[in-house]
């Protein structure tokens, strides 16, 4: 069975630019998570999405934003983006159920900002 | 507010010795702990979880930690690293909301031949 999938895998913008990067869950997951991995640090939470509603947001400015599809798909978008945006942002899936249990990591999309 | 100490930023084993990275945590009730091993440029995959139960858990690759609620801790062990085990490590607990992982800051494993 595939595992969590994420595009691309690595882009380069400027600042002041708009990113959307894409995760595919694993067949049957209906929750969505996404982390930002800032070099040297662990991942930090962003949004978490159960049955195609926000049930979890992190300490990130508006300029953030998801949503998940019916295919339980999600698209995470950053605005007007910095340099500090600059990072591995990581998909993750689970099961369901709103306690997000386990969480089976993308292998991440590598934004760096200009 | 729930966190997670990994105080070793950076630790050399021999290969063949053992390992224990130490993980801390501060959470108000019974917490759901994860230990989580990324390698270059990949994303994070998972060694072993705690929910309830035997406070000592076996994990994936010869890995086990254990739970010690009264030094709110869950380090990770190994009893003989092997060179493919050099990576990231990460210990995670869950938040009270149950919504996401708050992860520590990670500790590298380098091994020596």
């Amino acid at each position: 069975d595939a595992g969590v999938t994420q595009s691309p895998t690595h882009l380069i913008k400027t600042r002041g630019q708009q990113v959307t990067l894409r995760c595919s869950p694993i067949s049957g997951h209906k929750s969505v998570s996404w982390y930002q991995q800032v070099l040297g640090q662990g991942p930090q939470f962003i949004f978490q999405y159960y049955e195609k509603e926000e049930r979890g947001r992190g300490n990130f400015p508006d300029r953030f934003s998801a949503r998940q599809f019916p295919n339980y798909s999600s698209e995470l978008n950053v605005n007007a983006l910095l340099l500090g945006d600059s990072a591995l942002y990581l998909c993750a899936s689970s099961p369901g159920g709103l306690r997000t249990g386990e969480l089976f990591f993308g292998e991440g999309s590598r934004l760096t900002v200009l | 507010a729930q966190s997670v100490t990994q105080p070793d930023i950076h630790i050399t084993v021999s290969e063949g010795a053992s390992l224990e990275l130490r993980c801390n945590y501060s959470y108000g009730a019974t917490p759901y702990l994860f230990w989580y091993v990324q390698s270059p440029g990949q994303g994070l995959q998972l060694l072993l979880k705690y929910f309830s139960g035997d406070t000592l858990v076996q994990g994936i690759k010869g890995f086990e930690a254990e739970f010690k609620r009264s030094q709110s801790s869950f380090n990770l062990r190994k009893p003989s690293v092997h060179w493919s085990d050099a990576a990231e490590y990460f210990c995670a607990v869950h938040n009270q909301a149950g919504t996401a992982l708050i992860f520590g800051k990670g500790t590298t494993l380098s091994v020596s031949s």
